[in-house]
Order: structure tokens, then sequence, then C-alpha cells
């Protein structure tokens, strides 16, 4: 069975980079078809897609135009596990931070599998 | 970038009651619309995907309908555990995947 865990950080001053990183068990995050993306929401809101990638066929990462200038998803196959890093965060950046599988071509064809999802809090 | 609005923003209900959840698009985005039940500390849950098809273990009380801009989610009878925020998500126009405001289902 799929399962995604979230891990990282818990707290980042305002300014730094936040890193998180989703750890994949029960299945290979490359080679699968599937979209693995990175979804966040700031306390007492709604949910906001961050970034996603595909690491089989044709290959690509897509980011939110709103964050793109200061994100960036990664992918280590070897343990089979994908991060996210965020730059220069600020409060608006605080949020539980969850990590997902999606497809667009393959089984279901939305986010299907989720991790329990991390809070970060920025700190000034 | 495609905004979906959902509304109502809150819906009060009694268990066993019908409940009408609405998702609207700014543009057409086909059936490419999924549904999703969020409990609060939890992570979502998908119900559906491509407007009507139910995900693995959902009840059939759940169903969604729609297509073009206007999708609609409708759980049939409500059930205790069915009190929560739901969220619509489109798959048509990105980057960006983007989410509704979501509706939340309060006990009357």
């Amino acid at each position: 069975q799929l399962q995604l865990q979230e891990s990282g950080p818990g707290l980042v001053k305002a300014s730094e980079t936040l890193s998180l990183t989703c750890s994949v068990s029960g299945g290979a995050i490359s080679g699968s078809g599937h979209l693995w993306g990175w979804i966040r929401q700031p306390p007492g809101r709604g949910l906001e897609w961050i970034g996603s990638f595909r690491d089989s066929g044709r290959k690509s990462t897509n980011y939110s135009p709103s964050l793109r200038s200061r994100v960036t998803i990664s992918i280590d196959s070897s343990k089979n596990q994908f991060s996210l890093s965020l730059t220069s965060v600020t409060a608006a950046d605080t949020a539980v931070y969850y990590c997902a599988r999606h497809s667009d071509t393959v089984g279901i064809t939305a986010f299907d599998i989720w991790g329990q999802g991390t809070m970060v809090t920025v700190s000034s | 970038e495609t905004v979906l609005t959902q509304s109502p923003a809150t819906l009060s209900l009694s268990p066993g009651e019908r409940a009408t959840l609405s998702c609207r698009a700014s543009q057409s985005v086909d059936r490419f619309v999924a549904w999703y039940q969020q409990k609060p500390g939890q992570a979502p849950r998908l119900l559906i995907y491509d407007a009507t098809n139910r995900a693995t273990g959902i009840p059939d009380r759940f169903s969604g309908s729609g297509s073009g801009a206007d999708f609609t989610l409708t759980i049939s009878s409500l059930e205790p555990e069915d009190f929560a925020v739901y969220y619509c998500q489109q798959r048509k126009y990105w980057p960006p995947l983007t989410f509704g405001g979501g509706t939340k289902v309060e006990m009357k």
C-alpha cells in the first residue's frame, strides 16, 4: 500500500529557505507514470497547489506561477524521495504542507494519495 | 488561471438530509473536476474524480455531476461522519492546478 510521509523543520526564520522531504513507501516514484506534488494550506484557509513533477515518459516539472521564482522540487530516486525548497520565506508561507500523488493519464486522475501533512511556521 | 468558486460557503444541515454543493469554474474545464473531503487535522480525501467517478472505497451516497463550468457534489443522506469541508479542484488547465475555496457542511 502506497504511503507518503513529509518531514522537515517545523520552524523556519523569515527570509530563509524552507526545505521539506516526502518519503514514499510501497511503490516507486520513478517510472510509475504518476505525478508527484506539493500542496499547502495556511491555517484556517483553503488548499494551494505548489508544484508537481513526473519522473517517467515525458519527464516534466511544473510550478505555480505565483511561487515559481522561489520554488524548486527535486527527486532522489535512490531513496524514493522528493523534496521541496522554498526560498525567502515570509509569514505568508506559514502553512501545513502536504505531498501527494496524482495523475493526468494513468489510473485515478486526481490527488488520490496524500501524506499526513507537516506544519511549518515562519518566525520573524 | 482557472478560478473555481464554491457555494455556499457554509451549509447547515441535519443527519439524514441531502447536501448539494456547487462548484463553478471561470471557464469550461470539460469533466476534469475532482472533489475532496477534509476533516479537522486531517489531509484531504479524494471522493470524486473526473466529475462523476467515485474513488476507491467511497460510499455511494456521494455522487458527482456536471460538465463544462458547473459541477455538483451531492450527499444523498448525511451521516454524522460527513460533516466536514469539501473542496473541488480542476486539472483541465494547468499549471496551475486550482482548488475552490471550500464548502463547510456543518451540523444544524
